[in-house]
């Protein structure tokens, strides 16, 4: 079964920094465009960034512009999620999802699968 | 304050016809494919429509989707207690240039 692992997340101080990793099972990543989605306890879904298959193409929510990093290796499968200057309300589970459908055409597209979500926690 | 609007609750009773309604605009239902995702307790979102109306292989045919102008509906027929979860649409927007999701619908199978 095709399936995406998350990990890197844990407590960290406001201000402080965390990079996450996804890494891809079973399929090959290269293929796929993919996404950070997060969620905040007891909230709903939040679309945090989206990396194209080549990295041409990079995506972020107005919330963490400026702050967060996305990145791809390819050759390891693997795409990264750098966090910066963490805030209280960065505090979720982050998940990553595979962006299937029709590449580039995000209007067509879907995530499938989702990783099981690591958890970040901003607080002192 | 989510972009893609969806009741908080939903409640049903099993066997029972259940709908949950997405509201949005222009810039994401109107000109967009709609896909909805169930979330069960304590696990991460799965894929449960796409592309407005088609099930992955695997969903149960008692699950179905559709999208009229800048809305777009799920609707659950047959209920049953495994249904209990909460439920996201989601569309990609053109003015923000990204994914927007609906602040989920929590269904409760009484």
């Amino acid at each position: 079964e095709v399936q995406l692992v998350e990990s890197g997340g844990g407590l960290v101080q406001p201000g402080g920094s965390l990079r996450l990793s996804c890494e891809a099972s079973l399929f090959t990543l290269s293929s796929f465009g993919l996404n950070w989605v997060r969620q905040a306890p007891g909230k709903g879904l939040e679309w945090v960034s989206y990396i194209s298959r080549s990295s041409s193409a990079i995506y972020y929510a107005d919330s963490v512009k400026g702050r967060f990093t996305i990145s791809r290796d390819n050759a390891k499968n693997s795409v990264y999620l750098q966090m910066n200057s963490l805030r209280a309300e960065d505090t979720a589970v982050y998940y990553c999802a595979r962006e299937a459908g029709w590449g580039t055409v995000h209007y067509l597209n879907w995530f499938d699968p989702w990783g099981q979500g690591t958890l970040v926690t901003v607080s002192s | 304050q989510s972009v893609l609007t969806q009741p908080p609750s939903a409640s049903g009773t099993p066997g029972q016809r259940v709908t949950i309604s997405c509201s949005g605009s222009r810039s994401n239902i109107g000109g967009n494919t709609v896909n909805w995702y169930q979330q069960l307790p304590g696990t991460a979102p799965k894929l449960l429509i796409y592309s407005n109306n088609k099930r992955p292989s695997g969903v149960p045919d008692r699950f179905s989707g559709s999208k009229s102008g800048t809305s777009a509906s799920l609707a659950i027929s047959g209920l049953q207690s495994e249904d209990e979860a909460d439920y996201y649409c989601a569309s990609w927007d053109d003015s923000l240039n990204g994914w927007v999701f609906g602040g989920g619908t929590k269904l409760t199978v009484l």
